[in-house]
Parts: structure tokens; sequence; C-alpha cells
């Protein structure tokens, strides 16, 4: 059975650093893109950027370019997204997701609520 | 970009009605297109993909249709549980893009 799992809710004052993971089981996890997405409260999903984990290939949307940094750990079939100063602005729910052949998004984690305040 | 512009962005309706959620995409990406339900405090669930393939799992009561930059999704027959926001995404070229998002609720 596919899985996404990500990790826990993060409380965080502005100026820190953060790293959220999100691992995938079930699958041959470095063949299949993860999508991350930020979905602010009351609003819709935006993505950040993909990355193919069996080569570490990268694609980051031009606006969260330089704002965080989506890296992968196949030894053990985790994807991250990182943040070196978090902002207010950054409060949102983080969400991955496994892409299928046609980088549609069809398994996804249960999301990682990252608050933002002083 | 592709725009992705979705309507209506509200639907009111009553169990046992018939849904109908279209896309409209700016330019031409063929089937690339799929439909996520998403309830609140939920992550999303893809409902169909490739514009009218049904994921796994979805009952037969949603479908998809459409191609190139006209797209529909279909709930027959609304049941309680279907109460939602609906919204599409194109995953035809980078980066991808979603509809605004349709809620559905209860009449």
């Amino acid at each position: 059975e596919v899985q996404v799992v990500q990790s826990g809710a993060e409380v965080k004052e502005p100026g820190e650093s953060l790293k959220i993971s999100c691992k995938g089981s079930g699958y041959k996890f470095t063949s299949w893109w993860i999508g991350w997405l930020r979905q602010m409260p009351g609003k819709g999903l935006e993505w950040m950027g993909i990355i193919y984990p069996g080569d570490s290939d990268t694609r980051y949307i031009p606006s969260f370019q330089g704002q965080v940094t989506i890296s992968v750990d196949k030894s053990v079939n985790t994807a991250y997204v990182q943040w070196t100063s978090l902002k207010a602005s950054d409060t949102a729910m983080y969400y991955c997701a496994r892409l299928d052949g046609a980088h549609s998004p069809d398994y996804w984690g249960q999301g990682t609520r990252v608050t933002v305040s002083s | 970009d592709i725009q992705m512009t979705q309507s209506p962005s509200s639907l009111s309706a009553s169990v046992g009605d018939r849904a109908t959620i279209t896309c409209r995409a700016s330019q031409d990406i063929r089937n690339d297109l799929c439909w996520y339900q998403q309830k609140p405090g939920e992550a999303p669930k893809r409902l169909i993909f490739a514009a009218s393939r049904l994921h796994s799992g979805v009952p037969s009561r949603f479908s998809g249709s459409g191609s190139g930059t006209e797209f529909t999704l279909t709930i027959s027959s609304l049941q309680p549980e279907d109460f939602a926001t609906y919204f599409c995404l194109q995953q035809n070229t980078f980066p991808y893009t979603f509809g605004q998002g349709t809620k559905l609720d209860i009449k």
C-alpha cells in the first residue's frame, strides 16, 4: 500500500530555521517525483516545487526559489523542505504528494501545519 | 503560466442532485487534468486523472470529461459526504496550476 507520511506540526518564532519531512513507503521511492505545496489559511493550494528522488533533480516555482530548499535522502525514502529564516507569512499548511507518471499528485501526505509567531 | 478558470466558485445543492463543475484552460492541455476533493482540515483526495479516469476507490457517481481547454467534473447524485471543495489541476506544463476551487454546500 502506497503511503506518504509527513512530520508533525511545528510552532516557531520569526527568524528560526525549520526542516519538515515527507516519507514515502509501499512503492519504489526513487522512481516517482514528489511535490511540495502550500495552503495558507482559508486559501487554495500553491506549488512550491518538485523533486525527483532518483537524481535529486529539483524544480522550483519562481516565487519560492531562494525562499526554501527542497531536498531528498534516498537512504530513508524521505523528502524535505527547509527554511533558514522563517517569517510570519510562512504560516500555512504544507503538503507533499507523490506525482504519478503524468505528474498528477496521486497520494498525499496528511499535511504539516507550520505556525510562525512571536 | 497556464491559467485555469474554474466555475462556479460556489454551488448550493441538495442530496440527490446532479452537480457540474467546469474548468477552462488558457491553452491546450490535451487531457492533462485532474480533479480533487478537499474537506476542511483534510488533505486533498484525487478523484479523476487524465481528464476522465476514475482514481482507485472513488465512487462511480463521480465522472470527468473534456480535453484541450474545456473540462467538466460531474457528480451524478450528491451524497452527504460529497459536500466539500473541489478543484482542478493542470499538469501539462510546469508550473502546474490549479483552478480557484468550487465550494459545494448543502442547500
